[in-house]
């Protein structure tokens, strides 16, 4: 079953602090683990991303740790802002076909409210 | 990179209306093209996908249509709109991996 688990649902943190998602996947064809920051009423961009023969990859304040055997991942965002207040998606995806010709199918999970206190 | 344009940014419908939403790309050739919604507040779902000029799959069935009729555009539609179609709606590209989304379009059915 192509499902990704997203949790907590609702996170607040207080400025300079550790944010912390998490997020279980059952597919183990998987092979790409994108995280997406949205802001309101905006589109989802792309925030940083892993594939599953790394155990960790950062760019700044963001990680995403990655533990294939447990088929689990998280983000921990560093020194949390305000201006980290959105809502996070983790996902997974598949490339099916070639890597040019094929299309890669993103299960994505629920969603995190992140509300960075001042 | 690609860039994901969208139109209109909002739009408010009756119910029974027809609806066309927009989707153009450029920076790219030959993209993979998706359309999601977004439920109040949440998740995404997919509704359909294309690889190709005229090439569209579904994966939910539903009382919406897609369509491509141009390598970079894709256009969502409906004949007669439901309540239950409200939503926001998110159009997305594909490079190798990386889905990179439009602005969206927020759908009011009233």
């Amino acid at each position: 079953q192509q499902q990704v688990k997203q949790s907590p649902q609702s996170l607040i943190v207080q400025k300079g602090g550790i944010s912390i998602i998490n997020c279980a996947y059952e597919n183990t064809a998987f092979d790409y683990f994108p995280w997406y920051q949205q802001f309101p009423g905006k589109g989802p961009a792309l925030l940083i991303a892993i594939r599953p023969d790394v155990s960790e990859k950062k760019e700044g304040r963001f990680t995403i740790s990655f533990n294939k055997s447990a088929k689990q991942f998280s983000l921990h965002i560093m020194d949390s802002q305000p201006g980290d207040s959105a809502t996070y998606f983790c996902a997974a995806t598949f490339q099916w076909g070639s890597v040019n010709s094929g299309y890669s199918t993103l299960t994505f999970g629920k969603g995190t409210m992140l509300l960075v206190s001042p | 990179s690609q860039t994901i344009h969208q139109w209109p940014a909002t739009l408010v419908q009756p119910v029974g209306s027809p609806l066309s939403l927009e989707c153009t790309v450029e920076g790219t050739s030959n993209p993979n093209l998706y359309w999601y919604r977004q439920a109040a507040g949440r998740g995404l779902q997919l509704l359909f996908y294309s690889v190709g000029i005229g090439q569209i799959s579904s994966e939910v069935p539903q009382n919406l249509s897609a369509s491509r009729p141009q390598d970079r555009q894709f256009i969502l539609s409906s004949k007669k709109l439901l309540l239950s179609d409200s939503g926001f709606y998110l159009c997305a590209g594909q490079t190798v991996h990386e889905q990179y989304f439009g602005p969206g379009t927020r759908l009011t059915v009233t």
